[in-house]
């Protein structure tokens, strides 16, 4: 069974609508994470969640995209108007340290294939 | 510039082969290495992180050179159900843990 849930496990959307992705971490993490992976190219950082606040967030990362965590369990990444580009996979992941000094790895979620049409 | 360089392969082996994948990083204040596996439309999963020591992890030896920001990943003996892509993924050191990959490089393995 995957540490890290996330749902659905493919959307499709219209360009311009809203879309929410939604994440079940394990409940001893406390760092988040969203990646995605559009097809064929490498795996890019979005965002870094930790103490109900963004710590970190990528070029990626504009005034379309938004995390939360609204219920202490579920973590969500909304994009707001979505674009075609925006089409991919869509991974949210967890560890239970900031692996700076130890190394840690992460945990990531099977996965939200979000394709934009 | 690529933070994360890898062999664009991919590499082709027959069974019982001995495969080796390469890796560079730019960023000379990384702090964790690691190798991940990637199945196709899989999520990534951690195979092993990788040690200044070098590590062993049964057929699957991990080497890390810091003075040259190359790392390494050594698979003895491999099996059909190594076909995959290897990541290289390296923490970069700049906060909470953020993770920069590299693009992968696909391992089929042949009966």
């Amino acid at each position: 069974e995957p540490e890290v849930t996330q749902t659905p496990s493919h959307q499709v959307t219209q360009m311009g609508q809203e879309v929410i992705l939604r994440c079940v971490p394990i409940s001893n993490h406390l760092y988040f994470y969203w990646y995605r992976q559009i097809l064929g190219q490498k795996v890019e950082f979005l965002v870094s969640f930790y103490n109900n606040e963004i710590s970190e967030k990528s070029e990626i990362f504009d005034d379309q995209f938004s995390v939360e965590r609204p219920d202490g369990s579920n973590f969500t990444l909304k994009i707001r108007s979505t674009k075609l580009e925006d089409s991919a996979m869509y991974f949210c992941a967890a560890s239970s340290g900031t692996g700076l000094t130890a190394n840690y790895g992460y945990t990531f979620g099977s996965g939200t294939r979000l394709t934009v049409v | 510039r690529k933070e994360v360089e890898q062999d664009p392969g991919p590499f082709n082996v027959p069974e019982g082969a001995t495969v080796a994948f390469n890796c560079t990083y730019s960023n000379s204040a990384s702090q964790s290495f690691f190798w991940y596996r990637q199945d196709c439309r899989k999520e990534p999963k951690l195979l092993m992180s990788v040690y200044s020591s070098g590590n062993e992890d049964g057929r699957f030896t991990a080497q890390l050179n810091r003075a040259s920001q190359y790392i390494s990943l050594l698979i003895r003996d491999s099996k059909l159900s190594d076909s995959a892509t290897y990541l290289c993924v390296v923490n970069t050191g700049s906060g909470y843990s953020t993770l920069t990959f590299g693009k992968g490089t696909m391992l089929l393995v042949s009966p």
